[in-house]
């Protein structure tokens, strides 16, 4: 069965220093992956997706996240920090073996961003 | 120009009453989605559903009914709610059916409150 672990459920860091959020995927396919944001009282929004197109994956607002399979994870990273950044990350993996058509969410990571 | 739309926004009942959510997507995707967000911020899966047809139903209560009218409506029905059922309630929408790398599109969300 294909699931997803985020290490840590919060993070807090300075502004102006580099974000790192943790993910770990388990799959048996080639997996599809995802990072959603959501700010306070607000819906989902995509950061990005691995495509396997490329294992370095850029996305919104700086963001960018690295698929190593030899790892089986798949980190999210912003160099600089910004107060804007606050928020709930979500790490998700689509499960396959429903044909798709079930995503399976990490429990999330809160962002603290401290001025 | 909301992509994917939710009605009510707020809801706040009384146990052991009947309430609808509705939802729709004018994205043209052929697959819709509930979420539920307990107070943990942990997202599930309920529904999925391609062309109109249920494809998932992750256990949930069978108080809870989804209906799709259209590809573009998923709506869900709630019967007899129960305090359990406090959440912030997600719609989803995606393109699933010409490649599983697609995001899901997700809605505002509608804050449900069972008193």
């Amino acid at each position: 069965a294909q699931s997803v672990t985020q290490l840590d459920s919060h993070v807090s860091v300075s502004e102006g220093t580099p974000v790192l959020l943790r993910c770990n995927y388990s799959s048996s396919y080639s997996p599809s992956l995802f990072w959603y944001v959501q700010h306070p009282n607000k819906g989902l929004q995509l950061l990005l997706k691995y495509t396997s197109a490329a294992t370095l994956v850029k996305g919104i607002n700086g963001f960018e996240a690295e698929f190593k399979k030899s790892e089986t994870s798949f980190h999210l990273t912003k160099p600089s920090a910004h107060m804007s950044d606050a928020a709930e990350y979500f790490c998700v993996v689509r499960d396959l073996n429903t044909g798709g058509f079930k995503t399976i969410f990490g429990a999330g990571t809160r962002l603290f961003v401290k001025a | 120009d909301t992509a994917v739309s939710q009605t009510p926004k707020y809801l706040v009942t009384q146990m052991g009453n009947d309430k609808s959510i509705k939802c729709e997507q004018n994205l043209g995707h052929d697959t819709m989605y509930w979420y539920k967000q307990d107070s943990k911020k942990f997202l599930k899966i309920m529904f999925s559903y391609n062309n109109k047809e249920l494809i998932i139903n992750e256990t949930v209560p069978n108080r809870f009914s989804p209906k799709s009218p259209d590809k573009a409506h998923l709506n869900l029905h709630i019967n007899s709610l129960e305090l359990g059922d406090s959440a912030v309630y997600f719609c989803a929408s995606s393109q699933v059916n010409t490649g599983h790398n697609n995001e899901q599109f997700f809605g505002p969300g509608t804050r449900l409150t069972v008193l």
